[in-house]
């Protein structure tokens, strides 16, 4: 099992819908999650981060994580063709130097 | 903000070239890394950093070396290079040792082309 996986897609939605990317890892004691935004050809961007269990808010977008289940999702409102972009889950070790480990990312496509 | 800058954008190098990618981070972070990015396989992490001379070996090491003479800086060296190191390189850095307190920021990248 990998550590950290995210279905690759592409997710496609139209323009103004939710988009739901959802995120599972394997190490239990993960206290932290990340989520980066990585347009075509460029480096990846951080969005989103949580410790916590339940939502955390930021504009259009909504991180929920659920430590019992071992996933984490980004939902994002109201979206846009500029939302167009592959995500990727991010989650650093939970003892020892910080060597993230990151999923493969999934593919978002909004239609207008 | 934080600003890593990695010093090209584009690189195109001959197989056998010695070959040094630069990476400078201005905001004094403890951390940094170089990952590779490869479609289908994503993120992979060649090494990292924690602090000056410091260096850890990631998952991917093998015909890669680094240097970190100062804290700004970390250099990825491609001791000889081959095709299959055709990728895009990223660096990183994030600020701390804390686990999970630190997100990491990454620079623009280096579309490196082994022929």
């Amino acid at each position: 099992q990998k550590e950290v996986e995210q279905n690759s897609g592409p997710l496609s939605v139209p323009e103004g819908a939710i988009a739901s990317l959802n995120c599972t890892y394997s190490d239990r004691g993960s206290q932290s999650f990340f989520w980066y935004r990585q347009y075509s050809g460029k480096s990846p961007e951080l969005i989103m981060f949580i410790y916590s269990n339940g939502d955390k808010e930021d504009g259009r977008f909504t991180a929920q994580l659920n430590k019992a289940s071992q996933y984490v999702s980004l939902l994002i409102r109201d979206s846009q063709p500029s939302d167009s972009a592959t995500y990727l889950c991010a989650v650093p070790p939970n003892q020892g130097y910080q060597k993230v480990t990151f999923g493969t990312g999934t593919k978002l496509q909004v239609i207008p | 903000d934080v600003k890593v800058t990695q010093s090209s954008r584009y690189l195109v190098k001959r197989t056998g070239e010695k070959v040094f990618l630069e990476c400078v981070q201005d905001m004094d972070h403890e951390n940094m890394f170089w990952y590779r990015q490869d479609p289908g396989l994503g993120l992979r992490l060649i090494y990292f950093s924690y602090d000056v001379k410091m260096k850890e070996k990631g998952d991917i090491p093998e015909g890669y070396s680094v240097s970190r003479e100062k804290k700004e800086r970390f250099s990825l060296i491609l001791e000889s290079a081959s095709t299959n190191q055709t990728s895009m390189y990223l660096c990183a850095s994030s600020l701390t040792r804390s686990i999970g307190s630190s997100p990491l920021h990454f620079g623009n990248g280096t579309r490196l082309t082994v022929t």
